[in-house]
């Protein structure tokens, strides 16, 4: 069966440091990778995807980077937090191209507090 | 641009009251649709979907939802819920074809009590 992880779960770290938070799945091969932020009332706002390694899509201009350096493995980065960076980050995946039917697994988030 | 309109955003029930969550979205092309529930301290996880077919979907827990086209709806209903139904509801869409590119509306935050 299919798993995901990402951590760290919590972290706190002060403005203008670097972020690195990292997510993999296990059980499958060629899945489709993506980032979202969750804020209070605002729902789920995707950041980033991924088809493939090295190939990223950002969907809103922000102060975030993400990466794939591995098939499996999804990173979501910044040079410099701002306060503004502060939320829930959620890494999922789902099927692949040809056998996609839209539907995500999510994993358990990392709640970032920028101060 | 697709997006999603959930209207409730805060509902607060008493057990055995029947449930409706409204969903809409806009949307030209064929589309898939979600419901996603997050209970408290869990994550995010699929309640149920629409792929096509049946217009009318059953999900988990007693859950179900109608896709009415002509209404770009998609409303999650549950006729008796329960204190452990306590949990945020998101409702989304994709274009089918659209490699998982959800796009999720504000949620709803469900109260049940007891």
């Amino acid at each position: 069966s299919q798993t995901i992880h990402q951590w760290p779960a919590t972290l706190v770290q002060p403005v203008g440091s670097p972020l690195s938070l990292e997510c993999t799945v296990e059980g499958t091969s060629n899945p489709n990778l993506y980032w979202y932020r969750q804020a209070a009332g605002r729902g789920l706002q995707l950041l980033f995807y991924s088809v493939g390694i090295g190939q990223i899509s950002s969907e809103v201009p922000q102060n975030l980077s993400a990466s794939r350096p591995q098939d499996r493995q999804f990173i979501l980065s910044s040079k410099k937090l701002l306060l503004s960076d502060s939320g829930f980050y959620l890494c999922a995946w789902s099927w692949g191209l040809t056998e996609s039917t839209g539907e995500l697994f999510f994993g358990e988030g990392s709640r970032l507090t920028v101060l | 641009a697709q997006s999603v309109s959930q209207h409730n955003h805060h509902v607060i029930l008493s057990e055995a009251a029947s449930l409706e969550l409204g969903c809409n979205y806009s949307y030209g092309g064929t589309v898939n649709l979600f419901w996603y529930v997050q209970y408290p301290g869990q994550h995010l996880q699929l309640l149920l979907k629409y792929f096509s077919g049946d217009p009318l979907v059953k999900g988990i827990k007693g859950f179900e939802a109608e896709f009415i086209k002509s209404k770009f709806s998609f409303n999650l209903r549950k006729p008796s819920v329960q204190w452990s139904d306590t949990a945020e509801y998101f409702c989304a869409v994709n274009a089918q074809g659209n490699t998982g590119k959800l796009i999720f509306g504000q949620g709803t935050t469900l109260q049940v009590k007891p």
